[in-house]
């Protein structure tokens, strides 16, 4: 089964990092983008970066750059996403998602997505 | 960065009607090799958000029929032909031609 599972909810307090997971099964994650796009509460969809295919290296977007982090782990097709010097403003729904990876212009579209990882920032 | 405006933000429908939203981008997201990089998400009430159309008007794998896509360059549609009650959530369109990708701001659509 084609499927992105995310780990769990997490409590952080502002200043101190998170780590989210999200381990890929049914595909092989070395064919897709992983990106990660992230919802407030009550607000929209923000995308915050993409892991690539091939190399797995990452491309953030401007605002993410400073204090974000994706890594990949294709011997446990596990994508990572840690965000570090957390904000109250973080606090959000974080979901992966992946995208066919022949190329950035396929005909393809973030077509399974994770179940969401609800991060809190609060002192 | 590419701006993407949605009209309207709120979409009350009676069930059996039809449905528009409105997508433009301010810049064109047609690509030399002939296609439109326009997404539309579906993400229902507690859920994670799910694919409908991708390049403009290409129905996701098990998307009813009743939806459809179109447009091209800067101004594109997602129509409902007959509303139904698991319609309801927020739709967004999406840009993936460059980065960052950016989406708008969402048109909630609930039944009258």
């Amino acid at each position: 089964q084609v499927q992105l599972v995310q780990s769990g909810a997490e409590v952080k307090k502002p200043g101190a990092s998170v780590k989210v997971s999200c381990k890929a099964s049914g595909f092989t994650i070395s064919d897709y983008y992983i990106h990660w796009v992230r919802q407030a509460p009550g607000q929209g969809l923000e995308w915050m970066g993409v892991v690539t295919p091939t190399s797995g290296s990452p491309s953030l977007a401007q605002k993410f750059q400073v204090r974000v982090t994706m890594t990949r782990d294709t011997s446990t097709s596990t994508v990572y996403m840690e965000f570090s010097s957390l904000r109250s403003e973080d606090t959000a729904v974080y979901y992966c998602a992946r995208r066919e990876g022949s190329s950035w212009y396929s005909h393809s579209a973030m077509d399974v997505w994770g179940q969401g990882t609800a991060v809190s920032v609060s002192s | 960065d590419i701006v993407m405006t949605q009209s309207p933000l709120s979409l009350p429908v009676t069930p059996g009607e039809p449905a528009s939203i409105s997508c433009r981008s301010s810049q064109s997201l047609l690509h030399t090799n002939g296609n439109n990089y326009l997404d539309w998400y579906l993400q229902r009430p507690g859920q994670s958000p799910q694919l409908l159309i991708y390049l403009g008007s290409t129905r996701a794998s098990g998307v009813p029929d009743r939806f459809s896509g179109s447009g091209s360059g800067t101004d594109f549609t997602l129509k409902i032909s007959r509303v139904e009650a698991e319609d309801v959530g927020v739709y967004y369109c999406m840009q993936p031609l460059q980065t960052p990708i950016t989406f708008g701001q969402g048109t909630r659509l609930e039944i009258k």
